[in-house]
């Protein structure tokens, strides 16, 4: 199976910063990654499939790119309710494996 | 409005069984594949089964395979996770989220408010 591993684990940067989240594949899965965002007590909301379309009502900060095996999560100017975990996620086949989350904080 | 609404969880002993049911409104539910993922306290998010719209393909994690079935009851547009011989380790909240396709494959664009379970004795 393939397994979805990301970086970093946790991140703390400022109101305003430009943040970068990565997700690798460990085979090529095209262009079948999403993103999800998961705020405190909440549940889980999907931001971005298809690897860099947007779901709707996502603001535009934030950004998806990458295709193959690597891909990276963007939010170009971070916003004290971006305070969440994101999740990545292969959808081409089953099993649909997350990676392990990255925690973002505000410094 | 996408609507899907958990029920079934609570506490039980290992070894023991439960089901979950998942409501679904909003959207013709025989046309999409529907998933459970579930998360451990504190843990992240882990990917436990999925179901085909029509044909009723089934897909498991391996850390449940053997052990829980999913089904669905698309007259009662209801979704299912039969859960068996239950570890401490599958104490999480059980989410169900609609996938976008009719596909055993697809992002998840909706989910559920979860329902917990709890294995302990």
């Amino acid at each position: 199976d393939i397994q979805m591993t990301q970086s970093p684990s946790s991140l703390s940067a400022s109101v305003g910063d430009r943040v970068t989240i990565t997700c690798r594949a460990s085979q090529g899965i095209t262009n079948y990654l999403a993103w999800y965002q998961q705020k405190p007590g909440k549940v889980p909301k999907l931001l971005i499939y298809a690897a860099s379309t947007l779901q709707s009502g996502v603001p535009s900060r934030f950004s998806g790119s990458g295709s193959g095996t690597d891909f990276t999560l963007t939010i170009s100017s971070l916003q004290p309710e971006d305070i969440a975990t994101y999740y990545c996620q292969k959808y081409n086949s089953a099993p649909l494996t997350f990676g392990g989350g990255t925690k973002v904080e505000i410094k | 409005e996408v609507q899907l609404l958990e029920s079934g969880g609570g506490l039980v002993q290992p070894g023991g069984s439960l089901r979950l049911s998942c409501a679904a409104s909003g959207f013709i539910f025989n046309n999409y594949a529907m998933s459970w993922v579930r998360q451990a306290p504190g843990k992240g998010l882990e990917w436990v089964s999925i179901i085909s719209g029509s044909d009723s393909n089934t897909y498991y994690a391996d850390s449940v395979r053997g052990r829980f079935t999913v089904s669905r009851d698309n007259s009662k547009n209801t979704l299912y996770l039969q859960m068996n011989s239950l570890r401490a380790e599958d104490t999480a909240v059980y989410y169900c989220a609609k996938g976008a396709s009719s596909a055993v494959a697809g992002r998840l664009n909706y989910w559920g408010q979860g329902t917990p379970v709890t294995v302990s004795s």
